[in-house]
């Protein structure tokens, strides 16, 4: 069975640092998002992406963030100037376009800022 | 969209059936039902949706009320593997919007 794929499962970064969190999404599926959960709370929407561009975004999503989808097959998301704040799991999901828009969640990459 | 209430936390003996329950009293008629669930802190697993009539998978049942007020997501054989956060969403059928996961209801299957 298909499925969303997530790299790297962890990544520890200092303060400030540049980090890039990398998906693949499910092959035939146009529409990408990511979501976070810090430790302890609740799954937050942070983004969606489709036709190469930003279709919704929430507050968390800054000018620190940005998406990319570089090539055919994989869907980026990057941190420009890691906070401490930004610690947690952020979880890369992908729907095909129909009538329910069902989103497959990847396991998600648990980012440590210290 | 709508917002959802569920109980925060329930146990359940293992063989046996799991009945979340959901109350979503604003949903609108182009909103579905959706059910998620989180085992520890893997990813969102989809688990089942439904617009009005009763839906059935090879994970669980869903049971609409005919007013669609409240639902009910039916594990028939929890086992070990069930214990998870379960998350019932209500959200118009717009591809590309977001979904709002509340706190859910935390599941726990006792052996």
């Amino acid at each position: 069975e298909p499925e969303v794929t997530q790299t790297p499962s962890h990544q520890v970064t200092q303060m400030g640092q540049e980090v890039i969190l990398r998906c693949v999404p499910i092959s035939n599926h146009l529409y990408f998002y990511w979501y976070r959960q810090i430790l302890g709370q609740k799954v937050e929407f942070l983004v969606s992406f489709y036709n190469n561009e930003i279709s919704e975004k929430s507050e968390i999503f800054d000018d620190q963030f940005s998406v990319e989808r570089p090539d055919g097959s994989n869907f980026t998301l990057k941190i420009r100037s890691t906070k401490l704040e930004d610690s947690a799991m952020y979880f890369c999901a992908s729907s095909a376009p129909s009538h329910t828009d069902t989103q497959y969640f990847g396991p998600g990459t648990r980012l440590t800022v210290l | 969209d709508a917002k959802t209430t569920q109980p925060p936390s329930m146990d359940c003996a293992e063989g046996r059936a799991a009945n979340l329950p959901c109350n979503h009293s604003t949903i609108s008629g182009n909103e579905y039902v959706y059910w998620y669930r989180q085992i520890h802190s893997q990813g969102p697993q989809y688990i089942i949706h439904g617009l009005k009539n009763n839906e059935t998978n090879e994970m669980a049942s869903l049971i609409i009320t005919e007013d669609r007020k409240s639902s009910t997501l039916i594990l028939p054989h929890a086992t070990l593997r069930d214990t998870a956060v379960y998350y019932c969403i209500v959200r118009a059928s717009n591809t590309g919007n977001q979904f709002y996961f509340g706190t859910g209801t935390s599941l726990t299957v006792i052996p």
